[in-house]
């Protein structure tokens, strides 16, 4: 099946600090990848939709200042959250899709950000 | 207000004991899938539906997408410790829309 690979997979740093997460589509092309954040025992929020060479879409509430996603090739996202605070803390997923409509979207594994 | 919202929210089970989760809309979703996540890992899909009325089964889970294709269920039948999970459903909206459902939460005790 298709394989996505998030890294890191956990990340402790001290506030102030930027951190970047990678999301890799390891055996097929993603044209689209989104990226989601997450809550103890709550549902995926999604933060934006990226779309390979073109800017991504944020969803409202989302600072995209905060949060810079780059989707620059059709296997690699990232999502930098810029100058990151203690309430930035959350676990980040990433998923990749090829495209076609109702394809579904396979997961990578998550990051878990602690921001001390 | 979620576009999916699911019941229950959460749910704690005896070993053996059968289960629905259920995920309800006011919008008709073009396909419907729902998805298994473990503490610390990503989601897992399970299924697709995309019929109205599709009855899809995965071993002791079944899965069912309402007539109008605004809902579906899960249900779990001889819940396991291994069952254990966060279930989300999720659906896609003409024009490439997805929304995740609320999520419930099992948790299957020996």
């Amino acid at each position: 099946g298709a394989v996505v690979s998030q890294h890191p997979s956990w990340v402790i740093c001290k506030s102030g600090t930027s951190v970047k997460i990678e999301c890799r589509s390891l055996d097929f092309q993603a044209t689209t990848m989104f990226w989601y954040r997450q809550f103890p025992k709550q549902s995926l929020m999604l933060m934006a939709t990226s779309n390979e060479g073109s800017k991504a879409t944020y969803e409202q509430g989302v600072e995209k200042d905060k949060f810079l996603i780059n989707h620059a090739s059709l296997t690699l996202s990232t999502l930098t959250v810029t100058s990151a605070h203690p309430e930035d803390s959350s676990f980040y997923i990433c998923s990749a899709s090829w495209g076609r409509k109702n394809q579904p979207q396979h997961f990578g594994d998550g990051t878990r950000l602690s921001i001390l | 207000t979620q576009l999916l919202e699911q019941s229950p929210q959460f749910l704690s089970i005896q070993e053996g004991e059968n289960l629905t989760v259920y995920c309800n809309s006011s919008s008709v979703f073009s396909s419907l899938q729902w998805y298994r996540q473990e503490p610390g890992e990503g989601p897992v899909l399970l299924v697709t539906v995309v019929t109205g009325g599709e009855v899809k089964k995965l071993k002791r889970l079944t899965f069912q997408f309402g007539d109008a294709r605004k809902d579906s269920s899960l249900h779990i039948t001889a819940a396991q410790p291994g069952d254990t999970g966060l279930y989300l459903c999720a659906g896609d909206l003409p024009g490439n829309q997805f929304y995740f459902g609320t999520g419930t939460s099992l948790t299957v005790i020996p």
